[in-house]
């Protein structure tokens, strides 16, 4: 079964450096998200992109982030300079966006801050 | 998106069914209720979804009530791997919807030997 591919499983950078975290979404998929979870907390969404274009932000999601879809394959979420409280798991998602369609999830990647 | 309840934390016998329920009473006609789980530390798992009549899946079944106030996912032989914590989203959906998913709490799911 194609599965959402996440990349690397665990980042550790020193605060205010710039990260990249990468996704492969399903490939004959049209839909991408970022969502984070701060540990012990929520998953929250940050960001919806199709088309080549944000669909949807939420307040999390502010001039440090950016996603961009590179290639027919990657999808990435960059911060521009870490803070503390980035420290999260990040989970990429995506779906067909056809009626009962639902987002399928990868297993995220583990940003730390140091 | 309808806000929905769950219990903190259930238990369940390895070998039983594991019945978690939702309340979700502020559901509107076209919203879908939407089952997800995440097992420790990996990306939540899309489970089953419904409007109003029950579903089943490989996975589980989803009873809605009649007046879809409420609704009940059903691991009808939960094992240890089973474990995880389960979510309750309500939303819209139709051709094209792709808004994002709200995540509760939901139900921290612990299924002993």
């Amino acid at each position: 079964e194609p599965e959402v591919t996440q990349t690397p499983s665990h980042q550790v950078t020193q605060m205010g450096q710039e990260v990249i975290l990468r996704c492969v979404p399903i490939s004959n998929h049209l839909y991408f998200y970022w969502y984070r979870q701060i540990l012990g907390q929520k998953v929250e969404f940050l960001v919806s992109f199709y088309n080549n274009e944000i669909s949807e932000k939420s307040e999390i999601f502010d001039d440090q982030f950016s996603v961009e879809r590179p290639d027919g394959s990657n999808f990435t979420l960059k911060i521009r300079s870490t803070k503390l409280e980035d420290s999260a798991m990040y989970f990429c998602a995506s779906t067909r966006g056809t009626l009962y369609q639902p987002q399928h999830f990868g297993d995220g990647t583990r940003l730390s801050i140091l | 998106d309808a806000k929905t309840t769950q219990p903190t934390s259930m238990d369940c016998a390895e070998g039983r069914a594991a019945n978690l329920p939702c309340n979700h009473s502020t559901i509107s006609g076209n919203e879908y209720v939407y089952w997800y789980r995440q097992i420790h530390s990996q990306g939540p798992q899309y489970i089953i979804h419904g409007l109003k009549n029950n579903e089943t899946n490989e996975m589980a079944s989803l009873i809605i009530t009649e007046d879809r106030k409420s609704s009940t996912l059903i691991l009808p032989h939960a094992t240890l791997r089973d474990t995880a914590v389960y979510y309750c989203i309500v939303r819209v959906d139709k051709a094209g919807n792709t808004d994002k998913l709200i995540f509760g709490t939901g139900t921290r799911l612990q299924v002993f030997p």
